[in-house]
C-alpha cells in the first residue's frame, strides 16, 4: 500500500531560524495537501499542490511539489512562536487522502 | 456558521464501559472521518464514511464503530473491546472521499478512560 515518510519527526529552533519538513511517498501521487494543528487544537488546511514541480507561497511559507510528485517540502522563513505546531503532509494516492505522521515545530524566543 | 461540532470537550469514563461520541456538520459534505491522535502522534484513521447508511473500517476499527443513518451525523462508539482507548479523537468532513478534497476537523474530543 502507499506510503508516507515525514521528516523530522521533532525540530525545535530559534525563533528567527528557518524550519522546513520534508514528506516523501513511495509511490506517485496525484496531489499533496499540507496542514497545520495547533497544540491543543485541530488540524487545519493550509494548501494543495497538484502539479510536478509547484510552488506555491502563503507569506514566510514556502510549499514545493517535487518534479516526479513523489514528495513535498513545507519551509518557513524566519519563523515566530506563532509558528508552534505540527505540521501535517496528506498526500492523496489511491481513493482518499492520507496523513503523514506529522513534524512537531517549537519554536524558542 | 458553517462547520463541523464535536461534544463534548472532554469525557471521562469507567473501563469496561461504552461511549459514544458526536459529530455532526452543517457543510452539506459528503463524506465524514474519524482519527484518533495519541500524545505526540500522528493522525490514526478509524472509521470513514463515503455516503449516507454507507461506511468503510480504516487502519484501527478494531474496538470501534460507526453509523451514518443521516448525512450530517457521524457518531462514533468507543466499545469496551477497545483496549487503550484513552485519546483525543477528531472528526472530518469533505465534499467527497476525493484525494483533492480538503477536510475539514471539528475541535476534537478528549476521552479518558479510568
Amino acid at each position: 500500500g502507499q506510503q508516507v515518510m515525514q521528516i523530522p519527526q521533532y525540530q525545535h529552533v530559534q525563533e528567527g531560524e528557518d524550519f522546513t519538513t520534508y514528506c516523501n511517498s513511495s509511490t506517485t501521487l496525484s496531489n499533496i495537501q499540507w496542514y497545520k494543528q495547533r497544540p491543543g487544537g485541530h488540524p487545519v488546511f493550509l494548501i494543495q499542490l497538484v502539479k510536478s514541480g509547484e510552488v506555491k507561497k502563503q507569506k514566510r511559507l514556502t510549499f514545493q511539489f517535487g518534479e516526479a510528485k513523489k514528495n513535498s517540502s513545507l519551509h518557513i522563513t524566519a519563523t515566530q512562536t506563532t509558528d508552534v505546531g505540527t505540521y501535517f503532509c496528506a498526500p492523496g494516492g489511491y481513493n482518499k487522502l492520507i496523513f503523514g505522521a506529522g513534524t512537531r515545530l517549537a519554536v524558542h524566543p | 456558521d458553517g462547520g463541523i461540532t464535536q461534544s463534548p470537550k472532554y469525557l471521562f469514563r469507567k473501563e469496561g464501559q461504552n461511549v459514544t461520541l458526536s459529530c455532526e456538520q452543517n457543510l452539506n459534505h459528503d463524506a465524514m472521518y474519524w482519527y484518533r491522535q495519541d500524545p505526540g502522534q500522528g493522525l490514526r484513521l478509524i472509521y470513514y464514511s463515503q455516503i449516507v447508511n454507507d461506511f468503510q473500517k480504516g487502519d484501527i476499527a478494531e474496538g470501534y464503530s460507526v453509523s451514518r443513518e443521516k448525512k450530517e451525523s457521524f457518531p462514533l462508539t468507543v466499545t469496551s473491546a477497545q483496549k487503550n482507548p484513552t485519546a483525543f479523537y477528531l472528526c472530518a468532513s469533505s465534499l467527497s472521499l476525493a484525494a483533492s478534497d480538503t477536510q475539514y476537523f471539528g475541535p476534537g474530543t478528549r476521552l479518558t478512560v479510568l
